[in-house]
This record gives structure tokens, C-alpha cells and sequence, in this order.
């Protein structure tokens, strides 16, 4: 069965410190996307970042990168440079052609 | 702009008495899907539909129904509420395809008292 697997289930660091918040997957799928997604307190779903199964390079957007090791399934957050702003849920998600799963989610808090 | 919008936005019911959540996206997207957000558990897929008139069971579809009569709309009916669907639900749309993110209404309130 798949499932996304969060261990963090909260998280300090201080402002402009670096994070790293994990996700481990399993799957028997050969083709899959990862995600990242934040949840302000505002309470609505961002995009954050993509890393695709086959992809050989991490993902980076912005402050944001994805540290894959698919040998290990995991797929883990980095934020660089961490801002106030950065206080959220985070969530990992896995998808293959048709289901999305989630994992249970970090809670972040940038200290100032 | 490109968005999708669900409504209402909340929604305090009793148990038993219908309801439809409506969600509807601008995006001519081919996939949309239903989860419910409960604390610890993140979000889990109730229904998904890769395309008009295809709908699919997701991880949580018990007490749920779904429709795509039109490629924009996906509304989810709860037939006979109870208190543990309690819930915040986001709908959702993406292009098809495991490399496409997702993008979220802005979520509806349920409260079922």
C-alpha cells in the first residue's frame, strides 16, 4: 500500500537558519510525483515544489529544495534562509497516474 | 484568474440532512478530487474523477458521492451527514498525470452537530 510518512510533527528554527523537514514514501509504482505543499493559518494549500521518480537532479524553487533519495524513498524539505512568513503546516505528498496521498504534515514555526 | 472556488465556505447541519458542496475550476483541467483535512491525519482522498463521467474511490469514500456531469464542476454530497464527517474539505484540479500539482478551493468548514 502507499503511504507518505511525516515524522516532524513540529518544528522550530530560527529566522534566516536553514530547515530540513522529512518525508519518507512507499510505493511499488515505478512512475510517481512528489509535492510540497504549505498551509498557512490562513489555512489554504500551496504549491511549493516537484520532483518526479525519474528525475535525476533535486528539485529547487526559490529558498525551497528537495533533497531526494529515492533509494532510501525519501524525499525531504529544505528551506534556506528561513522567514516569519515560513510558520506553517507542510505537507508531502505522493502521486501516481490517477490517487494523491498525503502524509499527516509538519508544523513549522520560525522563531525571530 | 485561474482559480477554484467552492461553496459555502462553512456549514453548521444536523445529522441526516443532505447537503452538496459545490467546486468548480476555470482551468479546463481534466482531474479533480475531494479531501477531507482532519488534525494529525492530513488530507485524504475521498473521491477523484480523471475526466467527465469517471469518478473513482479515493482512501475515505464511505458516506460521500460525487458527480462530473461537466468537465468544470465536482460537487460532493453527503446524503445523510454524521458528526464524525465533521471535517474541513478542500476540492481540488490538475492537469492529469503523476508530474502535475494539484490546485485548492479554499477549503469549506463542515460542522455536523
Amino acid at each position: 500500500a502507499q503511504k507518505i510518512t511525516q515524522t516532524q510533527p513540529g518544528m522550530f528554527v530560527q529566522e534566516k537558519e536553514a530547515v530540513t523537514l522529512d518525508c519518507t514514501y512507499d510505493t511499488s509504482d515505478p512512475s510517481y510525483g512528489l509535492f510540497w505543499y504549505k498551509q498557512p493559518s490562513s489555512g489554504e494549500m500551496i504549491f511549493l515544489i516537484y520532483q518526479g521518480s525519474y528525475d535525476q537532479q533535486n528539485a529547487t524553487e526559490g529558498r525551497y529544495s528537495l533533497n531526494f533519495q529515492k533509494a532510501r524513498k525519501s524525499a525531504n524539505l529544505v528551506i534556506s534562509a528561513s522567514q516569519l512568513g515560513d510558520s506553517a503546516m507542510y505537507f508531502c505528498a505522493m502521486r501516481g497516474d490517477d490517487k494523491v496521498i498525503f502524509g499527516p504534515g509538519t508544523s513549522l514555526s520560525v522563531i525571530p | 484568474e485561474a482559480q477554484v472556488t467552492q461553496n459555502p465556505r462553512y456549514l453548521i447541519t444536523v445529522t441526516g440532512k443532505k447537503l452538496t458542496v459545490t467546486c468548480s475550476q476555470n482551468m479546463n483541467h481534466e482531474y479533480m478530487s475531494w479531501y477531507r483535512q482532519d488534525p494529525g491525519l492530513g488530507l485524504r482522498q475521498i473521491y477523484y474523477s480523471m475526466n467527465v463521467e469517471v469518478t473513482d474511490k479515493g482512501d475515505v469514500p464511505e458516506g460521500y458521492k460525487v458527480s462530473r456531469k461537466e468537465k468544470r464542476n465536482f460537487p460532493l454530497i453527503l446524503e445523510s451527514p454524521s458528526p464524525n464527517q465533521t471535517s474541513l474539505y478542500f476540492c481540488a484540479s490538475s492537469l492529469s498525470g503523476a508530474t502535475y500539482e494539484q490546485y485548492f478551493g479554499p477549503g469549506t468548514r463542515l460542522t455536523v452537530t
